[in-house]
């Protein structure tokens, strides 16, 4: 089955600074790439998602890389806030509408 | 207002006794999920369903069951033969082929 690890677990940087998260899968066939956002006591928040016809997307502060030749995927947020801390999931899936393989999650930190 | 709703938020539970987990949507959503999540620890699928009368499992069904009589509705119940019940417990749905949404989550603690 597809295996999908995340690197850092955590990670800490001062507000305005650019934080990267990166993710690996197994799976040749996953072709859908999304990441969540969850806070304390709640559930995951859907922040961007990329599929595999396509290197990279934008969303303001954030932007996603993928790498197929290399099955890996990356988040960046940049100019960090306070408001961005939070633990950050990546997942893979061979067809979105099905089943997500998660990673373990990055804390993300932002002080002031 | 629109959404999926989990109810109820805490739940506390004796060794032994089955318990019922509660999932709504009112989006419409063909799929629904239940995922585990266990401190610092991704999510792990538990069961799916892509069609109300069928439901697949996931890569920790034991110990669990799942019902899909109505679009709209997933229950999860927690049998006493799951050996390490208390998690955060997370449902979430999706129309095919599109993203997943999920609910506030219900938390579980058997003592």
């Amino acid at each position: 089955g597809e295996n999908v690890e995340q690197h850092p677990s955590t990670l800490s940087v001062q507000e305005g600074d650019s934080a990267v998260i990166k993710c690996t899968y197994s799976d040749s066939a996953s072709n859908y790439f999304p990441w969540y956002k969850q806070e304390l006591g709640k559930g995951p928040q859907l922040i961007i998602d990329i599929r595999s016809n396509v290197g990279e997307k934008k969303d303001q502060r954030i932007a996603v890389t993928l790498n197929k030749t290399a099955k890996h995927f990356s988040l960046h947020i940049t100019e960090t806030q306070p408001e961005d801390s939070a633990v950050y999931f990546c997942a893979a899936s061979a067809y979105s509408g099905y089943a997500l393989n998660f990673g373990k999650g990055t804390s993300l930190l932002v002080t002031p | 207002d629109g959404g999926i709703t989990q109810s109820p938020k805490y739940l506390f539970r004796k060794e032994g006794q089955n318990v019922t987990l509660s999932c709504e949507q009112n989006l419409n959503h063909d799929a629904m999920y239940w995922y585990r999540q266990d401190p610092g620890q991704g999510l792990r699928l538990i069961y799916y369903s892509q069609i109300v009368n069928d439901f697949q499992k996931g890569d920790i069904a034991e110990g669990y069951s799942v019902s899909r009589e109505k679009k709209e509705s997933f229950p999860l119940t927690v049998t006493s033969a799951q050996k390490n019940p208390t998690a955060f417990y997370l449902c979430a749905s999706s129309w095919k082929g599109a993203e997943q949404y999920f609910g506030p989550g219900t938390r579980l603690t058997v003592t």
